[in-house]
């Protein structure tokens, strides 16, 4: 079944950093959304990229989107250690009405 | 705080028992979708309910059934639980049938079947 790939799927850095992760998909999408969950617990909504945009921000979060490659990437800047979470991104590919989850980004952020 | 609630928080049943979970969407939103989010993967659609309708549905077998009310809230029901049914269970709603805008999703339901 379609659903995106996030690369690196575990990432540790020091408070302060940025960290960087990126997203592949298969098909043409309507729109790419981003999210975040905390220890097992429901996902918070980061970031819906469309098709049509290149690059969106919200607050410390930078996403980009290259339809060419069929790739995202998700930047924290100035990572803080509540930034600990697992990242996922979720392709909506036309004419389906699924968000299609990888098994998403295991962030560490150390104080 | 997304406004999307769900019950019970968690929930613990045995195998070949019945199971009833519930969601209220957040205020606005028609359409509502389910997950099931095992440990350590991502979270697999199971169905969407757009207007007290059903609109599409995941690669998860008839046992897994749902409703959604006139005041749009939901209800995930699986029948016969087997082992393999544990997971978290997310609901999303947003104000659009299908994906063109933002799916909320609420704190989800975690079940353990024994």
């Amino acid at each position: 079944s379609q659903q995106g790939e996030e690369d690196p799927q575990a990432l540790s850095i020091q408070e302060g950093e940025n960290a960087t992760m990126n997203c592949s998909y298969k098909t043409s999408i309507n729109n790419l959304q981003w999210y975040r969950q905390n220890s097992g617990r429901g996902l918070v909504h980061l970031i819906l990229i469309r098709s049509n945009e290149r690059e969106k921000h919200s607050g410390r979060l930078r996403v980009t989107l290259d339809t060419s490659k069929k790739s995202s990437s998700l930047l924290i800047t100035a990572s803080r250690a509540a930034d600990t979470a697992s990242y996922f991104c979720a392709p909506a590919y036309y004419g389906n009405n699924r968000l299609a989850f990888g098994k998403g980004n295991q962030v560490v952020v150390i104080p | 705080e997304t406004g999307v609630t769900q019950s019970p928080t968690h929930l613990i049943k045995t195998r070949g028992q019945q199971v009833t979970l519930r969601c209220s969407s957040q205020s606005g939103h028609n359409t509502v979708s389910w997950y099931q989010q095992a440990l350590g993967q991502g979270p697999q659609f199971i169905f969407q309910y757009y207007r007290e309708e059903e609109n599409g549905r995941g690669n998860f077998p008839p046992r897994f059934s749902g409703l959604q009310f006139p005041n749009y809230s939901s209800e995930l029901n699986v029948n016969a639980l087997e082992l393999d049914d544990s997971a978290l269970y997310l609901c999303a709603s947003s104000s659009q049938r299908g994906l063109q805008e933002t799916q909320y999703f609420g704190p989800g339901t975690r079940l353990l079947v024994l």
